[in-house]
């Protein structure tokens, strides 16, 4: 079965520069969950979309951004990277999240800040 | 707030060991309950849950049951593998209009079987 795909799986940046993660959720789902987890550290969410619009947004900081696109894609956008950063980053995707239904996650993108 | 407090790893255990791992909720509300997975270097798998009071969740020889009256969703296994080493989570999610099935994480259990 197709599961939530995240690009790329590792990813190492310098101090200020830009990344971009991204999630391409389960065929059909139309809800996308951005979550960030330091070492050692349980996940937070970040924010989500349901069909391409922003329905929840948590301790994101206002250097990052993200979207959905038309094809249910998302993408999180960090500028300005600073070392506290660096976290494993997961997508999570789930079918219209109004019904409460599971999220599945994707493996993640390791991002080093160096 | 919604907040869950799961017990402090790590825990390590003999393998055919039993494994119980403690939760217990706060939330404004009636929260679907979950249990998540983290195997090492690897992503969040769904382990098992529990959407109402008195639902009892399994999967795998695991099991989690929807306490209301104790606010708690405790993990239990009777006899863990050392294939069961991971970290646990457990998490709940709200339907309300500032909580919209996000998922709030307790810190996480690490687990330790040793053969």
């Amino acid at each position: 079965a197709a599961g939530v795909i995240q690009s790329p799986r590792h990813l190492i940046k310098e101090k200020r520069e830009t990344a971009t993660l991204k999630c391409y959720p389960i065929p059909r789902h139309d809800t996308v969950y951005w979550y960030q987890q330091g070492p050692g550290q349980d996940p937070q969410f970040l924010i989500s979309f349901y069909e391409k619009m922003q329905s929840d947004k948590g301790s994101i900081p206002d250097r990052f951004s993200a979207q959905q696109f038309s094809d249910y894609h998302s993408e999180l956008n960090m500028s300005s990277l600073e070392l506290g950063d660096s976290a494993l980053y997961f997508c999570a995707s789930s079918l219209d999240y109004r019904q409460n239904t599971e999220a599945f996650f994707g493996q993640g993108t390791r991002l080093t800040v160096v | 707030g919604n907040s869950v407090t799961q017990m402090e790893g790590p825990v390590t255990l003999s393998e055919e060991a039993f494994l119980t791992i403690n939760c217990t909720y706060t939330a404004t509300g009636y929260p679907s309950l979950f249990w998540y997975v983290q195997y090492p270097g690897e992503g969040l798998q769904l382990l098992l849950k529990a959407t109402k009071a008195d639902d009892k969740g399994s999967n795998k020889g695991f099991e989690a049951t929807y306490r209301k009256e104790t606010t708690s969703f405790h993990l239990e296994k009777g006899s863990v593998q050392v294939s069961d080493s991971a970290v646990y989570f457990c998490a709940l999610s709200l339907m309300t209009t500032d909580s919209w099935g996000k998922l709030q994480f307790g810190a996480g259990t690490q687990v330790v079987v040793t053969p």
